[in-house]
């Protein structure tokens, strides 16, 4: 199965301000998820990362909250943008391995004060 | 698949007993599920992905069985460890094409020595 390297894996940020999130996969990919858990709720989708195209976001997410980067078929960023302390969560991105599950980065741990 | 229920939301067990969670999801449309091992500070590991009735899949200690046409599946663990401290996570996919996983809250296992 895949192996993901995914960074940072934890920050403290300021209110107001933005964080980008990067995905490495170590074999090529056509769709990339990005996901978010909050505290004390499920895994979220955020948005399905294609390369050569928009991504495809799920209700409750905009593309100027979160846009995301797919310049290859191995890399992914997601951005959150004008962060809030409601943004304090963590932040996942995942390769579908088919009959293995899915594969997932460690996970970006984000705090904003 | 709109909603994926898991209980308990917690569950504390001693060295060496057994113990099951359950996961519930809605019985149509359904495609796939998949349950994952989510250890703090690391990436969920994909544990099993079932798609038929009466499924029944065993790795080591830990095994689920699948009921699609009542819509739940079972996980166990026969003989916890201090090591099989984890939230467990299932998720649901629905027929459709769609890649897209949707997971419950997880279950918060802690196995005390």
């Amino acid at each position: 199965s895949a192996v993901i390297s995914q960074k940072p894996s934890r920050d403290i940020c300021q209110r107001g301000t933005s964080l980008t999130i990067q995905c490495q996969v170590d074999s090529q990919v056509t769709m990339m998820f990005w996901y978010r858990q909050q505290p004390g709720q499920s895994l979220t989708l955020i948005a399905t990362a294609n390369q050569g195209s928009e991504a495809t976001y799920e209700s409750g997410f905009v593309i100027d909250k979160f846009p995301i980067s797919r310049p290859n078929l191995t890399f992914s960023t997601l951005t959150v943008s004008n962060m809030s302390p409601e943004d304090s969560s963590i932040y996942l991105c995942s390769v579908n391995g088919a009959r293995d599950g899915y594969t997932f980065g460690s996970g970006t741990r984000l705090t904003v004060v | 698949i709109l909603n994926v229920e898991q209980s308990p939301q917690s569950l504390h067990v001693q060295e060496g007993d057994s113990t099951n969670f359950t996961c519930s999801f809605p019985s149509s449309n359904f495609y796939a599920l998949h349950w994952y091992r989510w250890e703090t500070a690391k990436s969920p590991e994909a544990l099993f992905v079932m798609t038929l009735n009466g499924d029944e899949k065993k790795k080591g200690r830990i095994s689920a069985t699948l009921n699609t046409k009542e819509g739940y599946s079972y996980l166990y663990i026969k003989g916890s460890q201090p090591e099989d401290s984890a939230t467990y996570l299932c998720a649901g996919r629905s027929q459709g094409g769609s890649e897209k996983l949707v997971f419950g809250k997880g279950t918060k296992l802690t196995v005390n020595p």
